[in-house]
């Protein structure tokens, strides 16, 4: 199986702040990355797919990148509705792992 | 509007089942392959299992392999969770999530959520 690790695991930081977030897969998975923002009590929101694809409505302060085995979220000006959890998720093969999560926190 | 409602959640004994149902709306939800992901409190995201639009695939986890089975009915365009034998570390929000349009991308729409409790 596939194994996903995120760094950091928390992240305090500022407004306007620029904001990179890591997930690495213990194997290659092509580009077959998700990221997913979660905000307290509700469901996950998709971000980016296919490691680089900005979905659909999402502002475009927010990018992926990466192949393979590193793969990296950018928030290039945090905002105040940016604080949350980011999740990322890898889609190359089955079970469909999850990585822990990088929580981002105000500072 | 594209919608998702999950229903069927609860407080069960351990040992207990339940089936959880997920309504699909706005889509040609036939054409969509759909899963279950979960959230143990103050937990991170378990992907939990995968069903193909015609129902020929399906995956689990291993954790619930053998006590879960997912289903369709595309006529109702409903999913479902049938979960047995249940324990005390199956207590999770449950969330039915559509497959990208572009297969294997990200599961793009995400429902509220159903709570499942499994305590004595």
């Amino acid at each position: 199986d596939i194994q996903l690790t995120q760094s950091p695991s928390f992240l305090s930081a500022s407004v306007g702040d620029r904001v990179t977030i890591t997930c690495r897969a213990s194997q290659g998975i092509s580009s077959y990355l998700a990221w997913y923002q979660q905000k307290p009590g509700k469901a996950p929101k998709l971000l980016i797919y296919a490691a680089s694809t900005l979905q659909s409505g999402v502002p475009s302060r927010f990018s992926g990148s990466g192949s393979g085995t590193e793969f990296t979220l950018t928030i290039s000006s945090l905002q105040p509705e940016d604080f949350a959890t980011y999740y990322c998720q890898q889609l190359n093969s089955y079970p469909r792992a999850f990585g822990p999560g990088t929580k981002v926190d105000i500072k | 509007e594209v919608q998702l409602v999950e229903s069927g959640g609860g407080l069960v004994k351990p040992g207990g089942s339940l089936r959880l149902s997920c309504a699909a709306s706005g889509f040609t939800f036939s054409s969509y392959s759909m899963n279950w992901v979960r959230q143990a409190p103050g937990k991170g995201l378990e992907w939990v299992s995968s069903i193909s639009s015609s129902s020929s695939y399906i995956y689990y986890a291993d954790s619930v392999k053998g006590r879960f089975t997912i289903s369709r009915d595309n006529a109702k365009n409903s999913l479902y969770l049938q979960m047995n034998s249940l324990r005390a570390e199956d207590t999770a929000v449950y969330y039915c999530a559509r497959d990208h349009p572009y297969a294997d991308r990200a599961f793009d729409i995400w429902g509220q959520g159903t709570m499942v409790t499994v305590s004595s």
